[in-house]
């Protein structure tokens, strides 16, 4: 079964500052990774996808990725209120399905 | 605005009632999948179909749980009978075409059973 492990958290960061989102994963083969954003009460939110090991950076969000490692992470600089929600991690089925593996997410708290 | 949409976004039925969902993929995606999630579990993957056929629905609950694609902009899963177990958030996906991974959710379906 492939696996896709997440800390709970909660993680509660001062605004302002940089959240770090840990991620791994069981599949060596895996060439593709994703993080979502879910509010509460809301559904699932692509915000960034990454496939090549190294940075990937988009505005405020930094996802990293070391295959050798199996690890994928998210970093949030300079941390909003409106940051505050739960963030999936989900890993492409290396089968070429198109399915995904998610995590069960992180909640992330901000604190003004 | 390109968006995929749900019916209903509320449920509320007793234990034994059937219950439809209804999910419209994006226009031109090929791939949709059916997701519940619950406190307890996360996401998990019932069902999904590329081109309207199914390919897994090893998730699904066989006995109870069914899911069709009828065209290219309706799926629909159907739970007969329903249990206070199924109460949960369901929520359909789709993804662009062959290839791609990234999945574009519904608003999802709560579904309550008394």
């Amino acid at each position: 079964q492939k696996e896709v492990e997440q800390n709970s958290g909660p993680l509660s960061v001062p605004e302002g500052a940089i959240a770090s989102l840990n991620c791994t994963y069981s599949d060596r083969v895996s060439q593709s990774f994703f993080w979502y954003r879910q509010y509460s009460g809301k559904s699932p939110e692509l915000i960034m996808s990454i496939y090549s090991n190294g940075d990937k950076e988009d505005g405020r969000f930094t996802a990293q990725l070391n295959k050798a490692s199996q690890y994928v992470s998210l970093l949030i600089r300079d941390s909003q209120p409106s940051d505050s929600a739960t963030y999936l991690c989900a890993v492409g089925d290396s089968g070429g399905y198109q399915k995904v593996t998610f995590g069960t997410g992180t909640k992330l708290q901000v604190i003004p | 605005d390109a968006r995929v949409t749900q019916t209903p976004r509320h449920k509320v039925t007793e234990m034994g009632q059937e219950v439809t969902m209804r999910c419209q993929p994006i226009l031109g995606h090929n791939t949709v999948f059916w997701y519940r999630q619950t406190m307890m579990q996360g996401l998990e993957l019932l069902a999904y179909f590329r081109n309207r056929a199914p390919l897994d629905d090893s998730g699904m609950p066989k006995d109870r749980f069914s899911a069709e694609m009828p065209d290219a902009t309706l799926a629909t899963l159907k739970i007969q009978p329903s249990e206070p177990r199924d109460s949960a958030v369901y929520f359909c996906a789709s993804v662009p075409g062959v290839g791609f991974y990234e999945q574009y959710f519904g608003p999802g379906t709560r579904l309550t059973v008394t």
